[in-house]
């Protein structure tokens, strides 16, 4: 049982905009803390994908962005890339638990 | 470029210990802070434990706190995962990573390729 719910699969066509939620709690997403997002593609180890409130590293395209509301954040992927298929994980804090957690990933499929 | 890369992994039976070790090139080691992550087989990420620059913070995930001790080696570039005690449930692939620690959360950024532990009863 993760802290942070993300839906397992999301899917969409190429050029499509797909987004996938992660809903916390009042003692991580709720509480203010930094969301951050992590892209894995099959078979290699995670990247950071998204940071803080909406930063991306040098090299990753302008169409994910990442947004906050509440207790929950979202990771937008607009103009869906064949490349983009891979799984989403997001992670805060959780003050409740007293370390980084993270969402239980989403498989993002392009059709 | 920064480069984690970790080595240790393979198969142990229950009650067993395993060593995992990651070097790091590429960046300031003795200046950041380092961490263990797990991914068991087809399931999510965990923070297992991660280590200030000089040992002066340290922390463990409830799953393997009194079992798993992390260290790191400044003149070597090098951070370590002394593991005992195994149980089934820690099969998991290892990764390795720097710690962004910036803002309200921390952050792991480079992971290395990961190395898998398989834990048998």
């Amino acid at each position: 049982q993760s802290a942070l719910t993300q839906p397992p699969s999301v899917s969409g066509a190429p050029g499509q905009r797909v987004t996938i939620s992660c809903t916390g709690s009042s003692s991580n997403i709720g509480a203010g803390y930094d969301v951050h997002w992590y892209q894995q593609l099959p078979g290699t180890a995670p990247k950071l994908l998204i940071y803080d409130k909406n930063y991306r590293p040098s090299g990753v395209p302008d169409r994910f962005s990442a947004s906050k509301s509440g207790a929950s954040a979202s990771l937008a992927i607009t103009g869906l890339q064949p490349e983009d298929e891979a799984e989403y994980f997001c992670q805060s804090y959780d003050s409740s638990l007293i370390g980084e957690v993270f969402g239980g990933g989403t498989k993002v499929t392009v059709l | 470029q920064v480069h984690l890369v970790e080595s240790g992994g393979g198969l142990v039976k229950s009650g067993g210990s395993l060593r995992l070790s990651c070097a790091a090139s590429g960046f300031i080691f003795s200046g950041s802070y380092m961490g263990w992550l797990r991914q068991a087989p087809g399931k999510g990420l965990e923070c297992i434990s991660y280590i200030g620059v000089s040992d002066d913070t340290i922390y463990y995930a409830d799953a393997v706190k009194g079992r798993f001790t992390i260290s790191r080696d400044n003149a070597k570039s090098s951070l370590s995962l002394q593991m005992s005690s195994l149980r089934v449930e820690d099969t998991a692939i290892y990764y390795c990573a720097r710690v962004i620690v910036a803002g309200s959360a921390n952050r792991f950024d480079p992971w290395g390729q990961g190395t898998l532990v398989t834990v048998s009863s």
